[in-house]
């Protein structure tokens, strides 16, 4: 399977605790982004890299949350001191600059927080 | 801030007929805006997009619409299909990336 990949698919933690998902994009890919859905919504964007670099943070992104792609391949979306508002799918998605609007996501983590 | 809108959060078609999904935008300073469609447990899948500066794109069975002078997107699905029945997103890009919040289209065998 050559898509983007998310691992885990399924997370259950406590309130407090921290969590950490991984996406793998499609390998030529270099742009990388993060989305978190709740039910009945749209997924709304918290951040993107173009290789390595992280350009944009939504306003959503609290200090709470932090992102990296150290190598511009895979990245990481690590949430501290979680809340049970974290309670959402996060999505990952991948794109190809100059791609227009097209991105290929994977199929998210879901996370629940106690 | 930025807003995306949708007209009706569900629609119902017969198999066969046309669908037409329609949303409202706000922000006038996108490059792109996009058509995605989430089946129930993934992600969304991209259907196609139309560049800021055309009018019309088609694709296959598919045409988005752009009416930039009152912000307006649509969809248009040709001879709905069982399998289209999903949730419909329009996008926008600019300096993020703008999902509304959905419709849901049922088709009807």
């Amino acid at each position: 399977d050559t898509g983007v990949s998310q691992n885990p698919r399924h997370k259950i933690t406590k309130r407090g605790q921290n969590v950490t998902f991984r996406c793998d994009p499609i390998s030529e890919h270099n742009r990388l982004y993060w989305y978190r859905q709740t039910l009945g919504q749209g997924p709304e964007f918290l951040t993107y890299f173009q290789n390595e670099a992280q350009l944009e943070k939504s306003r959503l992104l609290s200090d709470r949350f932090s992102a990296e792609r150290p190598k511009g391949s895979f990245s990481t979306l690590e949430i501290q001191r979680t809340e049970q508002g974290d309670s959402a799918m996060y999505l990952c998605a991948s794109s190809l600059t100059g791609q227009g609007g097209e991105q290929f996501f994977g199929p998210g983590t879901r996370l629940t927080v106690l | 801030g930025e807003s995306v809108g949708l007209h009706l959060p569900t629609l119902s078609v017969q198999e066969g007929d046309n669908s037409i999904i329609n949303c409202a935008y706000s922000n006038s300073a996108s490059d792109y805006f996009i058509w995605y469609k989430q089946e129930s447990g993934k992600g969304p899948q991209f259907i196609i997009d139309i560049r800021s500066n055309m009018d019309k794109r088609q694709g296959q069975r598919v045409t988005v619409l752009l009416n930039k002078t009152v912000k307006h997107l649509s969809l248009q699905i040709a001879a709905t299909q069982p399998g289209d029945s999903a949730v419909y997103f329009c996008a926008f890009t600019g300096n993020q990336f703008y999902f509304g919040t959905g419709t849901s289209l049922t088709v009807i065998p």
